[in-house]
């Protein structure tokens, strides 16, 4: 079974600018999650959809962030204009059951990291 | 509050030797879950193990070994005879009712040595 995909890997942007990141779930996985990580930090929740519904952005920097999921499949969150601060690992991740259900596993693609010079 | 303490930022260990790796948590929810995380170095976030809070049995898995205690509110993770491979940062995660959301702990980084 494939696991969660991202891209690109890697992105080096100036601050001011845009930059999108794109991330596949596993295939019949209802919740995709964003995450950003600073380096040495643990995970921070940016955003939760259930199918292409959001179910909680209330940590997602709106102003300058935003995400969508159109399809219920494939995510996009983009970054307009881009801070120093912003510089991280952005994590995608899915889980099958949905929001509701706090058993649920989350499975983690590879991140993209983010460099804003 | 939800809360997850990782003390140790960093332990190195020699190969062979086993390596215990401190996870305190904080939730005032009677039901929670707990998690822990391996990210090696390309950066993906591999699931280990999921615990429950009204499952204190503690659980073995090959080289990897997990104690969890509600009287101290920790979940202590052990590999056994660690090896180069296990080389990576491991995170705690804890998921409650009423929050809903993941909360890390900032991690350990876990260095072995041959």
């Amino acid at each position: 079974e494939a696991g969660v995909a991202q891209s690109p890997r890697y992105k080096i942007i100036e601050k001011r600018q845009s930059v999108a990141f794109w991330c596949n779930p596993i295939s019949g996985h209802a919740t995709l999650y964003w995450y950003q990580q600073i380096l040495g930090q643990g995970p921070k929740l940016l955003i939760q959809f259930q199918n292409n519904g959001v179910v909680d952005d209330s940590q997602l920097p709106k102003d300058r962030f935003s995400a969508e999921r159109l399809k219920g499949v494939d995510s996009t969150l983009k970054i307009q204009p881009a801070k120093l601060e912003d510089s991280a690992v952005y994590l995608c991740a899915s889980s099958f059951k949905g929001s509701g259900s706090h058993t649920d596993t989350q499975y983690f693609g590879p991140g993209t990291r983010l460099t804003v010079l | 509050a939800q809360k997850v303490t990782q003390a140790q930022t960093e332990i190195s260990v020699v190969e062979k030797e086993d390596v215990t790796l401190d996870c305190v948590y904080e939730t005032r929810d009677t039901t929670y879950y707990l998690f822990w995380y391996k990210q090696p170095p390309s950066g993906e976030l591999v699931f280990l193990i999921r615990r429950n809070s009204f499952d204190e049995q503690n659980e073995i898995s090959g080289r990897y070994s997990w104690n969890f205690q509600k009287s101290t509110s920790s979940f202590n993770f052990t590999i056994t005879a660690s090896q180069v491979v296990d080389s990576a940062v491991y995170f705690c995660a804890l998921k409650t009712d009423s929050w809903g959301k993941f909360q890390f702990g900032a991690g350990t980084q876990v260095v072995v040595t041959p």
